[in-house]
C-alpha cells in the first residue's frame, strides 16, 4: 500500500525553525517528484514547494523562499521541509503528497500541524 | 498566477447539480500540448483527494458524476447528481506554472 506519513510538527517561537518529515511506503520514493502543500487552520491549501526525484531540482513559493528547504533522502524513503525564520503566517497543517507530474497530487499523507507562537 | 473560484460556497439537494467554476489569471496550455489543471476534495477531517487530472480525467475510483471541462483559462467541475457523501471542500490546483490553488468552494447538502 503507498502511504506518507509526516511527522515533527509541533510548537515553534517566532524566528525559530523546525524540521518536518515524510515517511514514504509502498513505492520507491527515487521515481517521484514529492511536494509540500499547507493549510492554515480554517483556510484553504496552499502550495508550498516540490523536489524531483534525485532531489536536484527544487521549487518554492515566493513567500517561503530563502526560508525553507525541502530535501529528500531516497534511501531512506524520506522527505524533509527544514523551516526557519518561522513567522505566525506559516501556522498551519503541513502535508507531503506525490506528485505524478505537475501537480497530480495522487497520494497524501495526513499532515503535521506546525504552530508559530510566543 | 490567481486561481478564482466561483461560488465560494454551495448548497444542493440531494440528487440536484452542481457546478463549480476555476478562472485562472493566465493559460494553462502548457508548451507540450497539454493543460494540467486539476480537482481536489477535501472532505471534513481529511486530507485532500484528487478527483480530475488533467481538465476532464476522472482518476481512478472517482464515480462518473463527476466531469470536468474547459481550456485556457476557464474551467468547470460538474456533480451530475450530488451524494451526501460529496459534501467537503473542492479546490482548482493548476500545475501548469508554479502551481497555486484556488480559494475552495465548500459544498453542503441542503
Amino acid at each position: 500500500e503507498v502511504q506518507l506519513v509526516e511527522s515533527g510538527g509541533g510548537l515553534v517561537q517566532p524566528g525559530g525553525s523546525l524540521r518536518v518529515s515524510c515517511a514514504a511506503s509502498g513505492f520507491i520514493l527515487r521515481n517521484y517528484w514529492m511536494t509540500w502543500v499547507r493549510q492554515a487552520p480554517g483556510k484553504g491549501l496552499e502550495w508550498v514547494a516540490n523536489i524531483n526525484g534525485d532531489g536536484s531540482e527544487q521549487n518554492y513559493m515566493e513567500s517561503v523562499k530563502g526560508r525553507f528547504t525541502i530535501s529528500r533522502d531516497n534511501a531512506k524513503n524520506s522527505l524533509f521541509l527544514q523551516m526557519s525564520s518561522l513567522r505566525a503566517d506559516d501556522t498551519a497543517v503541513y502535508y507531503c503528497a506525490r506528485d505524478l507530474y505537475f501537480g497530480k497530487l495522487d497520494t497524501w499523507g495526513q499532515g503535521t500541524l506546525v504552530t508559530v507562537s510566543s | 498566477i490567481v486561481m478564482t473560484q466561483t461560488p465560494l460556497s454551495l448548497s444542493v439537494a440531494p440528487g440536484q447539480p452542481a457546478s463549480i467554476s476555476c478562472k485562472s489569471s493566465q493559460s494553462l496550455l502548457q508548451s507540450d500540448g497539454k493543460t494540467y489543471l486539476y480537482w481536489y476534495l477535501q472532505k471534513a477531517g481529511q486530507s485532500p483527494q484528487l478527483l480530475i487530472y488533467e481538465v476532464s480525467s476522472r482518476f481512478s475510483g472517482v464515480p462518473d458524476r463527476f466531469s470536468g471541462s474547459g481550456s485556457g483559462t476557464d474551467f468547470t467541475l460538474k456533480i451530475s447528481r450530488v451524494e451526501a457523501e460529496d459534501v467537503g471542500v473542492y479546490y482548482c490546483l493548476e500545475g501548469t506554472h508554479l502551481k497555486t490553488f484556488g480559494q475552495g468552494t465548500k459544498v453542503e447538502i441542503k
